[in-house]
């Protein structure tokens, strides 16, 4: 059975960093196409990064350069790197596990909550 | 990085027929093959409906079906049900290495 579960979440200031994990279970992270999905509260979905099979990585405009998707094929375990956080990075954060080329999300963990406040 | 365009919200009574329209561009929806849609209820993580514009995957409802005409692409629910109630999202390739949802719209199974 495929598993997801992210955490790291919490509570951050303005410019602070925070890595998020999702540990992956029933599924090989580094054989799949893994993005980072993040929902601010209320409001829609927002794609945020993704890692190809070759490890390629991808990044949103509103990321770039502030985020770091990674993972670790010995823990089997998606890191996303955040860096320069902004209150509007606020959200729950979404690890999944997607199709081929990222065209679709088969698989989502159960989200886990930034706050970025002062 | 401009979200794809969906209604706020639809509605519809039980076992009527709903589409919910998913509008974007040339260089999204219209240029690519590969529109999917979720299912989200409140404080639940989405859940994949339809992938590949038209694919269901295992133990979704036929009642859920999907099409994509030029930059629009729309999923329909028939035979409404209450359970059907939630939001839901399209999503798209947009091309270089892009990737955008849509703003979601809720249905309401009145």
């Amino acid at each position: 059975e495929v598993q997801l579960v992210e955490s790291g979440g919490g509570l951050i200031q303005p410019a602070g960093s925070l890595r998020l994990s999702c540990a992956a279970s029933g599924f090989t992270v580094s054989s799949n196409f893994m993005s980072w999905v993040r929902q601010a509260p209320g409001k829609g979905l927002q794609w945020v990064s993704v890692i190809y099979i070759d490890g390629r990585t991808y990044y949103a405009d509103s990321v770039k350069g502030r985020f770091t998707i990674s993972r670790d094929m010995s823990k089997n375990t998606l890191f996303l790197q955040m860096d320069f956080l902004r209150a509007e990075d606020t959200a729950v954060y979404y690890c999944v596990k997607a199709g081929p080329w990222n065209h679709y999300f088969d698989y989502w963990g159960q989200g886990t909550l930034l706050t970025v406040s002062s | 990085q401009s979200a794809l365009t969906q209604p706020r919200s639809v509605s519809g009574s039980p076992g009527q027929s709903v589409t919910i329209s998913c509008t974007g561009t040339s260089s999204d929806v219209g240029g690519y093959n590969s529109v999917s849609w979720y299912q989200q209820f409140p404080g639940k993580a989405p859940k994949l409906m339809i992938y590949d514009v038209t694919k269901r995957p295992s133990g979704v409802p036929d009642r859920f079906s999907a099409s994509k005409s030029g930059n629009t692409a729309s999923l329909t629910i028939s035979g409404l049900q209450a359970e059907d109630e939630a939001d839901y999202y399209c999503y798209s390739y947009a091309g270089s290495y892009i990737w955008v949802f849509g703003g979601g719209t809720k249905l309401t199974v009145l």
